[in-house]
């Protein structure tokens, strides 16, 4: 069964720290890994990963594919109030559709 | 930066009506999804839509369920009979080709209260 798996469910930071989440999977005709930041409503698109010991890097956030141990995580350095969200991991699975399945989500709390 | 767009952003709907969730999937997108948030559990794959017709449908997407896209913007999403379980979040998403390198992007969702 396809599966995605978040690590931790939650987590409490304050500003300035650095974070890292956990997403591990479990999928047929593995093809790629999202993530996505969810405030209080949409989704929002991160980073795509296709390929593994690449990072890739947006500002202070980074994440990492590593297709042989089947897991990526997501750094955060130098944490903000407003990185306070839901953090989504999602790959496709199946093969007629790039239809994705998530994990739970780490929800990441930033303290000032 | 072009987005998804739904409407409403909340319905409340009394158990049996029919209710209609609209999405404006991003222009130039070509492949449209549907999934749904119960509160405190995981994003889930309703359905996925290409060319017209349904791609693929998860085993939630029963026949209670429709899509259409009515004209050259809008993408819906009926739910028939509502039940209680249907109360939950209900996202749209588009992505601009089926390969896995376009990732798909999400709207706001609409927030549907079956009472």
């Amino acid at each position: 069964e396809d599966k995605v798996v978040q690590s931790p469910l939650s987590l409490v930071v304050h500003e300035g720290d650095t974070v890292t989440l956990n997403c591990s999977y479990e999928v047929t005709n593995f093809r790629s890994l999202l993530w996505y930041k969810q405030e209080k409503k949409a989704p929002t698109f991160l980073f795509m990963l296709t390929s593994s010991g690449i990072e890739k890097k947006s500002g202070r956030l980074s994440s990492i594919l590593d297709k042989k141990e089947l897991f990526s995580i997501l750094n955060i350095t130098a944490t903000q109030t407003g990185d306070s969200a839901i953090y989504l991991c999602a790959v496709p699975y199946g093969g007629a559709t790039n239809k994705l399945i998530f994990g739970t989500g780490t929800l990441l709390a930033v303290q000032p | 930066e072009p987005e998804v767009t739904q409407t409403p952003s909340h319905q409340v709907t009394q158990m049996g009506q029919e209710v209609i969730l609209r999405c404006v999937p991003i222009s130039n997108h070509l492949y449209f999804y549907w999934y749904r948030q119960i509160l405190g559990q995981k994003v889930e794959f309703l359905v996925s839509f290409y060319n017209n017709e349904i791609s693929e449908k998860s085993e939630i997407f029963d026949d209670q369920f429709s899509v259409e896209r009515p004209d050259g913007s809008n993408f819906t999403l009926k739910i028939r009979s509502t039940k209680l379980e249907d109360s939950a979040m209900y996202f749209c998403a588009s992505s601009e080709f089926f390969y896995s390198n376009q990732p798909q992007h999400f709207g706001d969702g609409t927030r549907l209260s079956i009472l």
